[in-house]
């Protein structure tokens, strides 16, 4: 059975810390893997990896792909106050699998 | 803005009732998604149509339909309505298959 994982599921930390969030997949025709930020209401799309160990970065955020061991994982350097927010992971192969989410607190 | 739009923003129907959601994609895009979020679960995928074909079907119960049309709008239609059927609706669309998706702002739905 396809499925999507991600850990941890809860995470507070005070602002400036360094997070890493971590996915793990395993699907059927794996494609892409994608990672969102969903705050109150819709996700928003942050980065979508198909190769492994090219890292893709936006400002603080930065994601990797590990296809050997079917996993990736975001980093938040210097997070703030706004990075609050749960943060999906999602790969796309038969279908578009979700994780849970990563909830992610951060406390001025 | 991502560009996809979804109607209406909020609907409050009564148990067995049926109505439809409206989820238009973003211009160009043939795939629409659309999913589930219940009260702190994670996103469920329910369905997936590529110009206008049925893709996949995640956990998508019988009382639930859907359909993406010639002009690539989507509609979700949930019949017999339960309590347990109260959720945020969200549609997705992208151009194809494995490429990213945005999302619509969701239709929550609440049913008394």
């Amino acid at each position: 059975e396809d499925k999507v994982v991600q850990s941890p599921l809860s995470l507070v930390v005070h602002e400036g810390d360094t997070v890493t969030l971590n996915c793990s997949y395993e699907v059927t025709n794996f494609r892409s893997l994608l990672w969102y930020k969903q705050e109150k209401k819709a996700p928003t799309f942050l980065f979508m990896l198909t190769s492994s160990g090219i890292e893709k970065k936006s400002g603080r955020l930065s994601s990797i792909l590990d296809k050997k061991e079917l996993s990736s994982i975001l980093n938040i350097t210097a997070t703030q106050t706004g990075d609050s927010a749960i943060y999906l992971c999602a790969s796309t192969g038969n279908q578009f699998y979700f994780g849970t989410g990563t909830s992610l607190t951060v406390i001025p | 803005d991502s560009g996809v739009t979804q109607t209406p923003k909020h609907l409050i129907t009564a148990t067995g009732q049926r109505v439809t959601l409206r989820c238009s994609p973003r211009s160009g895009d043939l795939s629409v998604y659309w999913y589930q979020q219940s009260l702190d679960q994670g996103l469920q995928f329910l369905i997936h149509y590529y110009n206008g074909e049925e893709r996949a079907k995640g956990n998508i119960l019988e009382r639930f339909s859907a359909q993406q049309f010639p002009d690539l709008h989507s509609e979700l239609n949930l019949s017999s309505l339960e309590l347990g059927d109260s959720a945020l609706y969200f549609c997705a669309s992208s151009p194809g298959p494995g490429t990213e998706a945005f999302f619509g702002q969701g239709t929550r739905l609440t049913v008394v």
